[in-house]
């Protein structure tokens, strides 16, 4: 299964500021899943981002909010814009690499503190 | 919501004993996954149930399916301290490439 190398791990941020959230994978995958877990919450889906089109957003999640690039197979960045507390929460990044036959493989997760 | 609904919510139990969680699930579903998440962290995955399977076995891990009642449990046998983490199921319905969620299981696993 792959591998993915999701930087940083962890951020604390003032309340107004950007962080972007990077994923690198060590294969060539089609599509990248982008997630958020609230405090002691389940695993919301943001965003499916294909390499050469434009991300597509669940309902609820905007991309002026959480801008994401695919400049590649390999790679993907999540951008959370203009923070505030509400935005603390752990992101992960996710693919899949089995054609849906075996599990997603998740990044490590970036846990963000905005203050 | 088509959020799956794990319970209990939280298990505590001794080590050496059994733990079995349980997950229902709305819609049709394609195949229905487990994962393990320690401390906040990425999420593992454990096994993955096939909408035509029944039960399937890794290591210490067994899983069951029933379509009919839209469940699975997760029973993970001769528990240890190291099994101590948050389960979540997830299942896939093949629109989309989507992996729908449950609430999450907290295991926790008394040395």
């Amino acid at each position: 299964s792959a591998v993915i190398s999701q930087k940083p791990s962890r951020d604390i941020c003032q309340r107004g500021t950007s962080l972007t959230i990077q994923c690198q994978v060590d294969s060539q995958v089609t599509m990248m899943f982008w997630y958020r877990q609230q405090p002691g919450q389940s695993l919301t889906l943001i965003a499916t981002a294909n390499q050469g089109s434009e991300a597509t957003y669940e309902s609820g999640f905007v991309i002026d909010k959480f801008p994401i690039s695919r400049p590649n197979l390999t790679f993907s960045t999540l951008t959370v814009s203009n923070m505030s507390p509400e935005d603390s929460s752990i992101y992960l990044c996710s693919v899949n690499s089995g054609q849906h036959l075996y599990g997603y493989t998740f990044g490590s997760g970036t846990r963000l503190t905005v203050v | 919501s088509q959020q799956g609904e794990e319970d209990p919510q939280a298990l505590s139990i001794q080590e050496g004993e059994n733990a079995t969680m349980n997950c229902s699930y709305k819609t049709s579903i394609n195949n229905l996954q487990w994962y393990r998440q320690n401390s906040g962290r990425g999420l593992v995955h454990l096994i993955l149930i096939r909408s035509n399977e029944r039960e399937k076995h890794s290591g210490r891990l067994r899983v069951t399916l029933d379509t009919s009642k839209k469940s699975s449990s997760l029973l993970i046998t001769a528990s240890r301290a190291a099994d101590t983490a948050s389960y979540f199921c997830a299942f896939y319905t093949g629109a989309n490439s989507k992996l729908t969620f449950g609430k999450g299981i907290t295991l926790s696993v008394r040395p």
